[in-house]
């Protein structure tokens, strides 16, 4: 049931965009976005909650598409300060989150 | 500030020893949450708590064990059941049932063996 997350890690340059994927073998409540920097705790960006919803969060956004049972977080124009492991957390409409293994994401200037 | 503290910051274990985290919370969550992170591996689930003097086994509570006496503290306690502690240990808590609510996470206790 863990989320498959894709690509584990990801080299980007100041102002390139970046996809990062999600996948569930079961259909889906919810799917929630977290970012964590090195040795610090997992910060809440989004949650996504029906089918075909797309949010937006300054240059950062989501998808998530209910009939494929996948989520995708868009990174756009990154800056420095978007440097971090993502992870996507999925919620099969219980109480709990099951996530992803995280994509490491390294911004150079 | 509302928030979540865990402590101690870092914790070390020996042979045989059962070790307990804390983690406090003062926003008034229903819901807690204890993961663990291990590198490469995400956040594992190890214990969840819905409402006081309840609780549910995650997907990895062998060797651990919770208790939830009061809504704002839900400590973890790492017995000595429990081959491989060495990890980082996280606490997270939702207003409720967290399919449509944010977890908010404490910053960690890093725990290794002596």
């Amino acid at each position: 049931q863990q989320p498959v997350q894709s690509p584990q890690a990801v080299i980007l340059r100041e102002g390139e965009d970046a996809v990062i994927n999600c996948s569930s073998s079961k259909a889906l409540y919810s799917v929630h976005w977290y970012r964590q920097k090195h040795g610090e705790a997992p910060v809440f960006l989004m949650i996504l909650l029906k089918g075909g919803e797309q949010k937006g969060h300054d240059k950062i956004s989501a998808s998530f598409n209910e009939k494929k049972q996948q989520s995708s977080l868009y990174l756009t124009a990154s800056q420095l300060s978007y440097s971090g492991t993502y992870f996507c957390g999925f919620n099969f409409g219980n109480e709990k989150l099951t996530f992803g293994t995280g994509t490491r994401l390294t911004i150079i200037p | 500030d509302g928030g979540i503290t865990q402590s101690p910051k870092y914790l070390f274990r020996k042979e045989g020893q059962n070790v307990t985290l804390s983690c406090e919370q003062n926003l008034n969550h229903d819901a807690m949450y204890w993961y663990r992170q291990d590198p490469g591996q995400g956040l594992r689930l190890i214990y969840y708590s819905q409402i006081v003097n309840d609780f549910q086994k995650g997907d990895i509570a062998e060797g651990y064990s919770v208790s939830r006496e009061k809504k704002e503290s839900f400590p973890l306690t790492v017995t000595s059941a429990q081959k491989n502690p060495t990890a980082f240990y996280l606490c997270a808590s939702s207003i409720f049932r967290t399919g449509n609510q944010p977890q908010h996470f404490g910053d960690g206790t890093r725990l290794s063996i002596l």
